[in-house]
């Protein structure tokens, strides 16, 4: 089976701190993505890779940036976290292919910005 | 228009009982779907992945309506086990381009 870890279950982080969220996949996957999932709004793309080095912005990715130096590795960085980061963040990978790609979800990590 | 359209439901059906949910989507050019169930507090899953022609998976069985632009989740004699929220996911053809629906909580009870 696909395992998909993140690093942290819950974080607790103050306004202003610099925030790495960590996900490792072991499946060999070349796509990582970030997510998060707010109440009444879903899951929403913040960044995605398809290589190492390689990233494109998803929907929302303003105040976040992200690192994939190896390719089972793809972190996730908030600069100067805020209040409005609070949220679920959600790491997934898939096999590059046809379109019809199936995501695997890590377990979440639930951020909080006081 | 949302790209991807649920009702949250909840959906309260009795065990044993027949539930079906439909999903929404606004992109003609969607090329791939499926369907995904998140329990409380924890990741989602895929269940099932929409073809065509229709597909079922046991008790499970996914419809996809182009014309009108809508799939469907059919759940036949609910169990309890099948109380979770059920995610509608629209590909629009490249793996950058999933779309997620909102979902659709569903209580299955005694």
């Amino acid at each position: 089976d696909v395992k998909v870890t993140q690093s942290s279950r819950y974080l607790v982080k103050r306004t202003g701190e610099k925030v790495f969220l960590e996900c490792v996949q072991d499946m060999d996957h070349e796509n990582m993505f970030w997510y998060r999932q707010d109440p009444g709004l879903g899951l929403r793309l913040i960044y995605f890779s398809y290589d190492v080095k390689m990233k494109e912005k998803g929907d929302i990715p303003e105040g976040y940036s992200v690192s994939r130096e190896k390719k089972e590795r793809f972190s996730l960085i908030l600069e100067s976290a805020s209040t409005n980061q609070t949220s679920m963040y959600l790491c997934a990978s898939s096999l590059a292919g046809t379109g019809d790609e199936k995501l695997f979800f890590g377990s979440g990590t639930q951020l909080s910005v006081l | 228009r949302k790209e991807v359209e649920q009702d949250p439901g909840p959906f309260n059906v009795p065990e044993g009982a027949t539930v079906a949910f439909n999903c929404t989507y606004s992109n003609s050019a969607s090329q791939s779907f499926f369907w995904y169930r998140q329990d409380c507090r924890k990741e989602p899953k895929l269940l099932m992945s929409v073809y065509s022609s229709g597909n079922e998976d046991g008790r499970f069985t996914a419809q996809l309506n182009r014309a009108s632009q809508y799939i469907s989740l059919l759940i036949r004699d609910s169990k309890l086990s099948d109380s979770a929220t059920y995610l509608c996911v629209v590909n629009a053809g490249t793996a950058s381009k999933l779309t997620f629906g909102t979902g659709t909580r569903l209580q299955v009870t005694l």
